[in-house]
């Protein structure tokens, strides 16, 4: 079973601030099958990246995902209010078919 | 616009069992791979279950803490999305979100998502 592992579990930064976020996978993901979700309180996930470094539609380019293997990141260069909340990683090409990180939050120092 | 929105959830004792239901709008429902993901109150999420379009066979897999208790249905003549959930465990507490994807199918990751329904197993 592949297994995400997410750090750090929280992250405290100022607006303007640079964050990393870190995925760690089990095994090697095939096919760069990665994404990452951001999720605020009381809503629904929501995709923000693909296959390691696709922005959906609509996503600043202040985000940005990188790695392969087994090593993945979500950076997000210059941070906004609006974008502290949690985000998670997601596999998509392993077995179990679909895993989930345990999320990384993000919050206001 | 896509629009999913789950029912069904509530309060069940341990060991009964509770259907949940997502409506669907906005998309053609009988093309689409469909999905199911929840999240404990306070953790993460977790992957439930998927069910193919009929064309691809209507295959249903199921994640390791949930297979053969839950079972994935759907209805297309309804747009309508089922997971019957049996042997329930104070484990399977969570909030259940409706999910799917815009074109192409397949395990791909979920663009859209349905508000959620609350589930709570306790006695």
């Amino acid at each position: 079973e592949v297994v995400l592992t997410q750090s750090p579990g929280t992250l405290s930064l100022s607006p303007g601030e640079r964050a990393t976020l870190s995925c760690r996978a089990s095994q090697r993901i095939s096919n760069n099958y990665l994404a990452w979700y951001q999720q605020k309180p009381g809503q629904a996930p929501r995709l923000f990246i693909y296959d390691v470094s696709n922005r959906v539609t609509g996503i600043p380019d202040r985000f940005s995902g990188s790695g392969s293997g087994t090593d993945f990141t979500l950076t997000i260069s210059r941070l906004e209010p609006e974008d502290f909340a949690v985000y998670y990683c997601h596999q998509y090409g392993g077995s179990p078919r679909h895993t989930f990180g345990q999320g990384t939050k993000l919050e206001i120092k | 616009e896509v629009q999913l929105v789950e029912s069904g959830g509530g309060l069940v004792n341990p060991g009964g069992s509770l259907r949940l239901s997502c409506a669907a709008s906005g998309f053609t429902f009988s093309d689409a791979w469909m999905f199911w993901v929840r999240q404990a109150p306070g953790k993460g999420l977790e992957w439930v279950g998927r069910i193919k379009s009929k064309a691809d066979g209507e295959t249903t897999d199921y994640a390791s803490p949930v297979k053969g208790r839950f079972s994935i249905s759907r209805d297309d003549s309804r747009n309508t999305l089922f997971v019957q959930m049996n042997s329930l465990k104070t484990e399977d507490t969570a909030m259940y979100y409706c999910s799917t994807r815009r074109p192409p199918y397949g395990d791909f990751p979920l663009d859209f998502w349905g508000p959620g329904t609350l589930v709570t197993v306790s006695s």
